[in-house]
C-alpha cells in the first residue's frame, strides 16, 4: 500500500495529553517521522524513527509505533503546539516517499 | 547552521516550463540526498522527487514522472527541479528538504519554499 491515513482534526485542552495517529501498511516495515507545520511556515521535524527528537524539540513530544500504526504524543499540550501535523515514511516498494494527509491540532 | 534557499518560482501558463533552484549551505552537501516536496494551496504535503548524494539514483512521484527532472550540481551546492508540461494541478509551494542520512526518506531541514502558479 502507498497510503498513510491520519485523522483530519484533533483537539486537546491546554495542558492535557493528545495522541495523533498515522496508519499504513508500510509502517509494518518502516518507521515514520512527524512534522509540525504552522500557517505560512515550512514544516519542522519533531520526531523521527522509533522515538527520536531533533535538537530543540521539547520533550513533551514523543513517538511510538505498533503494527501498522505510528503515533505522536504531546504530553501537556501548549498553545504553541496548535498546528498541522504530518507523518511520513516510505511506501512498500521502497522507492517512493509518502505523507499522511495531515492532522489539524487545536489546543482549547 | 543548515540553510536551504529555494528560488525560481513564478507564474507560468499551462504547458509551460520552469526551473527551480535550491541553494544549500551549512552542511556537507555532497554527502546527503535531497528532496523536493510540494504543497498546493490549503492542502497537505506531497513528495515530488529525490536525488541521492552523488546523483546516481533519482526517484519521482507518479504524478510528475516523465515531466519533472531533479538534478544537482555538487560543485555549486545547488539542487534543481526542471518542470515541463506544467498543469494547473502543479500549482503549489515547492520546498527543498534535506534527507536524514541513511534514512533518506525523512527530512531534517526544509527551505522556506517557492511558489509556482500554473495559470493562463
Amino acid at each position: 500500500s502507498s497510503e498513510l491515513t491520519q485523522d483530519p482534526a484533533v483537539s486537546v485542552a491546554l495542558g492535557q495529553t493528545v495522541r495523533i495517529t498515522c496508519q499504513g501498511d508500510s509502517l509494518r516495515i518502516y518507521y515514520a517521522s512527524w512534522y509540525q507545520q504552522k500557517p505560512g511556515q515550512a514544516p519542522v521535524l519533531v520526531i523521527y524513527g522509533k522515538n527520536n527528537r531533533p535538537s530543540g524539540i521539547p520533550d513533551r513530544f514523543s513517538g511510538s509505533s505498533s503494527g501498522n500504526t505510528a503515533s505522536l504524543t504531546i504530553t501537556g499540550a501548549q498553545a504553541e503546539d496548535e498546528a498541522d501535523y504530518y507523518c511520513n515514511s516510505r511506501d512498500s516498494s521502497g522507492s517512493h516517499v509518502i505523507f499522511g494527509g495531515g492532522t489539524k491540532l487545536t489546543v482549547l | 547552521q543548515v540553510q536551504l534557499v529555494e528560488s525560481g518560482g513564478g507564474v507560468v501558463q499551462p504547458g509551460g516550463s520552469l526551473r527551480l533552484s535550491c541553494a544549500a549551505s551549512g552542511f556537507t552537501f555532497t554527502t546527503y540526498g535531497i528532496h523536493w516536496v510540494r504543497q498546493a494551496p490549503g492542502k497537505g504535503l506531497e513528495w515530488v522527487a529525490f536525488i541521492q548524494y552523488d546523483g546516481s539514483n533519482k526517484y519521482y512521484a507518479d504524478s510528475v514522472k516523465g515531466r519533472f527532472t531533479i538534478s544537482r550540481d555538487n560543485s555549486k551546492n545547488t539542487l534543481y527541479l526542471q518542470m515541463n508540461s506544467l498543469r494547473a494541478e502543479d500549482t503549489a509551494v515547492y520546498y527543498c528538504a534535506k534527507g536524514l542520512g541513511s534514512s533518506w526518506y525523512w527530512f531534517d531541514y526544509w527551505g522556506q519554499g517557492t511558489l509556482v502558479t500554473v495559470s493562463s
